[in-house]
């Protein structure tokens, strides 16, 4: 069966400070991947999604980006945080074709002071 | 435009009632689906049921159900015989396009649901 890892679950970060965020999925191959940010009483914003090793494609102009190093490997980061990257942040998996549902991982949530 | 609206602020039902948590969205595209998430307090998204575009009848999926109104563009969700533990934040999402590789969802901002003993 498939499953999802995504760590950190708890992040307090000083503004400035670089993040990194991973996902990880096992189960399947050449997921498409996805990363949300929720932010506190919000709904779920798209900021970034991969159909493939390197290819990334970026929903909103912002402090973050995103790398796919390995087929099941979603990585999240930042150079230097703001306060406004404080959030929710949840990976997602969905297999190719079909439906498209997603899979999400338990999320990770971030705060910076 | 929003592409998915929720507009119930805050949701309540007595254990053992059905409540319906409301969902309208805006597409131009023929072939869309549409989805039902619950996030509990702990934060994880669970998906619930699914509607496409082309299908005819209502998804089901034991207690829910999804009441798809194509032509007024709505996608409710009937939660039956409410359990405690469905007291939780309750998203609807849409996918506009066929499922495929750069498909994606879209969310609304939510309603909360609580139910009551």
């Amino acid at each position: 069966s498939q499953t999802i890892h995504q760590w950190p679950a708890t992040l307090v970060q000083p503004v400035g400070s670089p993040l990194s965020l991973e996902c990880t999925v096992e189960g399947t191959s050449n997921p498409n991947l996805y990363w949300y940010r929720q932010a506190a009483g919000r709904g779920l914003q798209l900021l970034f999604y991969s159909v493939g090793i390197g290819q990334i494609s970026s929903e909103v102009p912002q402090n973050l980006s995103a790398s796919r190093p390995q087929d099941r490997q979603f990585i999240l980061s930042s150079k230097k945080l703001l306060l406004s990257d404080s959030g929710f942040y949840l990976c997602a998996w969905s297999p190719v074709g079909g439906a498209n549902v997603l899979t999400f991982g338990a999320g990770s949530r971030l705060t910076v002071l | 435009a929003q592409k998915i609206t929720q507009t119930q602020p805050g949701m309540f039902v007595q254990e053992k009632e059905a409540v319906t948590l409301d969902c309208t969205y805006d597409t131009s595209d023929q072939s869309y689906g549409l989805f039902w998430y619950k996030q509990p307090s702990s934060g994880e998204m669970i998906f619930l049921i699914y509607q496409g575009s082309y299908d005819e009848q209502n998804a089901t999926e034991g207690r829910y159900s999804l009441n798809f109104q194509k032509a007024r563009k709505s996608a409710n969700l009937v939660i039956s015989a409410s359990q405690l533990g469905d007291s939780a934040m309750y998203f609807c999402a849409m996918r506009e396009g066929y499922g495929g590789a750069n498909s994606k969802l879209t969310f609304g901002k939510g309603i909360t649901l609580s139910v009551r003993p």
